[in-house]
């Protein structure tokens, strides 16, 4: 297990397409978390799963968002009818039962042209 | 929610310098305080993290200090080297979600 590990490493989609993102948090991690960063900015949390439960949501991630964690492994990130204030680094992280502290994965750049 | 301010958000030293980086937040009930540093096209690393019952705490030529009752926090990097240079991301939580403040671009020059 070398890591946090996402695919794709970049995305580029045209305006009202779905994209979908995965993720494969390390092994041993129960959390599992969703952050979006965008040019010149600190990461901005999505959403977060212990195991397959998705316990918390953030008002930035609207209805065209979704998240899955279906058997508490990895995860995918779907967005629908993509706009272009979508494109931004999706970064995903996981961290185990006892420490708070996040190991990232290197991220899906998505470019909605 | 919780808001972190950091600054600066450029900072430029020579090696073997000392740099400072400061952030403030605004939730008293937050207790644990993580610094990221992030390299040019690459992920985001966990470089050293503070909890709310320690005010001090270093590792080689990293230290960040912790100071509740005024709620901010900083990173101090001593004799700093070309390959400190990055982008540091402060953040602050009161439990698995940390919010992130913007960023200080270090540049060490060589």
């Amino acid at each position: 297990d070398t890591g946090v590990s996402q695919d794709p490493r970049h995305k580029i989609t045209k305006r009202g397409q779905n994209v979908t993102f995965r993720c494969d948090p390390i092994s041993e991690h129960n959390r599992l978390y969703w952050y979006r960063q965008t040019l010149g900015q600190g990461p901005e949390f999505l959403t977060y799963f212990q195991n397959e439960a998705q316990l918390e949501k953030s008002r930035l991630l609207s209805d065209r968002f979704s998240a899955e964690r279906p058997k508490g492994s990895f995860s995918t990130l779907e967005i629908q009818r993509t706009e272009q204030g979508d494109s931004a680094m999706y970064l995903c992280a996981s961290s185990d039962s006892l420490n708070y502290g996040y190991t990232f994965g290197s991220g899906t750049r998505l470019t909605v042209v | 929610g919780e808001n972190v301010e950091q600054h600066p958000s450029t900072l430029s030293v020579q090696e073997g310098d000392s740099a400072v980086i400061k952030c403030t937040y605004s939730d008293s009930a937050s207790n644990y305080f993580p610094w990221y540093k992030q390299e040019l096209g690459k992920r985001p690393q966990l470089i050293i993290d503070i909890r709310s019952n320690v005010g001090e705490k270093k590792d080689q030529r990293i230290a960040v200090t912790l100071n509740k009752t005024a709620k901010h926090f900083s990173l101090h990097i001593t004799e700093t080297q070309p390959e400190d240079s990055a982008v540091y991301f402060c953040a602050a939580s009161r439990g698995y979600i940390p919010t992130f403040g913007r960023g200080t671009s270090l540049i060490v020059h060589p």
